[in-house]
């Protein structure tokens, strides 16, 4: 079975600094990995995805992601940090289902900007 | 963009009644529906899968005469919580599998479960 590692369960940036958010995978064949953050109490709001391509991903809000095969990573950063960024931010990678595809995520990895 | 609702966003209800939460996907077809459950500062937990005109596939460890899943159109997927307890209290969340392509997933903003 596919499965994602969230190895920080907090991160903790200052306002306008670079900011990274872990996530490893383990995968057999081709990953297809994505990242979703999480408002309180709300649902899931996807931000990006690697199917395959280029390695480094760009997504909403100025949020990007690198593939890397050899660490098998797929690390979120964003080059200045916003107090709004403040989230919980879940990584997933799609595995097979009965019923076709479906996501399995890690653990979640608060983000906490301050200013 | 791909927009799923949920409803009730919340809803208190007492210990042994049973409370329906639909998921809408409001501007594409979905053959595919997920529900997921989630516990404060927790991960996402996939409960079942839904299929538009067949029964719910349920994961390991899930009641399946507790939580009902109807997926009665391609567009609206109901999840029932039977007999509700304290310990049902959770968040839940829905999504919709977009039809074609990498099938990623839209996610409904959740529904908030209080059983009292």
């Amino acid at each position: 079975a596919q499965s994602v590692a969230q190895p920080e369960d907090q991160v903790n940036v200052a306002e306008g600094n670079p900011l990274t958010v872990k996530c490893t995978y383990s995968v057999s064949g081709n990953p297809y990995l994505f990242w979703y953050v999480q408002y309180p109490n709300r649902g899931l709001q996807f931000l990006l995805k690697y199917i395959t391509g280029d390695n480094l991903v760009k997504g909403s809000y100025g949020f990007e992601a690198e593939f890397n095969k050899s660490q098998t990573s797929f690390h979120l950063k964003k080059p200045s940090a916003l107090v709004s960024d403040s989230a919980l931010y879940f990584c997933a990678v799609r595995d097979k289902g009965e019923y076709g595809n479906k996501l399995v995520f890690g653990a979640g990895t608060i983000l906490r900007v301050k200013s | 963009g791909a927009v799923v609702s949920q409803h009730p966003s919340w809803v208190i209800c007492k210990s042994g009644t049973s409370v329906k939460i639909e998921c809408r996907s409001l501007d594409f077809q979905a053959t595919t529906m997920f529900w997921y459950r989630q516990f404060p500062k927790q991960s996402l937990m996939l409960m079942a899968t839904s299929n538009e005109g067949s029964k719910a596939t349920y994961e390991q460890g899930v009641e399946k005469d507790k939580f009902l899943i109807n997926h009665a159109s391609l567009t609206l997927s109901t999840l029932t919580v039977t007999s509700a307890h304290p310990e049902d209290s959770s968040f839940y969340i829905c999504s919709a599998r977009w039809p074609s392509g990498v099938n990623e997933q839209f996610f409904g903003p959740g529904t908030r479960l209080t059983v009292l």
